[in-house]
């Protein structure tokens, strides 16, 4: 079992609508959570992070946290072509001094 | 400050050779970390530094691999006798010690080994 699992995609959305986006961890002692989007050829940039159970927003994106089930998501509202990309989540060691990848979800927003 | 640098962008090299990469994290950071990727798949942990300590470095990594960060501001990494299968991206990233806050990745290096 990987430490961090995403559903590959693609993920094809129609322009305007709520992209919604899932990864399972599988260290329970984790206690920081990270979504990073990666255009193709670019490095990865960091657009939300998350640490309590519950709904975090900013923006256009919601970031959502179960601990008891080992889960997090990401919602992308009134998603845009430019949301497309891969979102990779990622999750911090208990000792806090490295992050985990999960192997990405790519999004394709559709005009 | 820039950000995470990176050099050089791209390499391309023949199986055999050695190569070195550098990464200038932020200055502020004391963190330095290097993943690998390679197309598809996520970022692949390879080593940190907190300060010019080497704290950690993955099981998965070939003795060919070395990392330097030694006065705890750059740091290079060296492959040594490349092969086919080194072909990837390697990124750089730094953070403070509270790694809460996320980490900051430079632009990557992208090595080709023909």
């Amino acid at each position: 079992q990987k430490e961090v699992e995403q559903n590959s995609g693609p993920l094809s959305v129609p322009e305007g609508a709520i992209a919604s986006l899932n990864c399972t961890y599988s260290d329970r002692v984790s206690q920081s959570f990270f979504w990073y989007r990666q255009y193709s050829g670019k490095s990865p940039e960091l657009i939300m992070s998350i640490y309590s159970n519950g709904d975090k927003e900013d923006g256009r994106f919601t970031a959502q946290l179960n601990k008891a089930s080992q889960y997090v998501s990401l919602l992308i509202r009134d998603s845009q072509p430019s949301d497309s990309a891969t979102y990779l989540c990622a999750v911090a060691s208990a000792a806090g001094n490295k992050l985990t990848f999960g192997g990405g979800t790519r999004v394709l927003v559709k005009p | 400050d820039t950000g995470v640098s990176q050099d050089p962008r791209h390499k391309i090299t023949k199986r055999g050779q050695n190569v070195t990469f550098r990464c200038d994290p932020i200055s502020e950071h004391n963190r330095l970390y290097w993943y690998r990727q390679t197309l598809g798949q996520g970022p692949e942990f390879l080593t940190y530094f907190q300060n010019e300590a080497q704290l950690e470095k993955s099981r998965l990594l070939s003795d060919r691999f070395s990392a330097e960060r030694p006065k705890g501001s750059f740091s290079t990494l060296e492959i040594q006798r490349t092969e086919q299968g080194d072909s990837a991206m390697y990124l750089c990233a730094s953070s403070l010690v509270n790694s809460r806050l996320g980490y900051t990745f430079g632009s990557g290096t992208r090595l080709t080994v023909v």
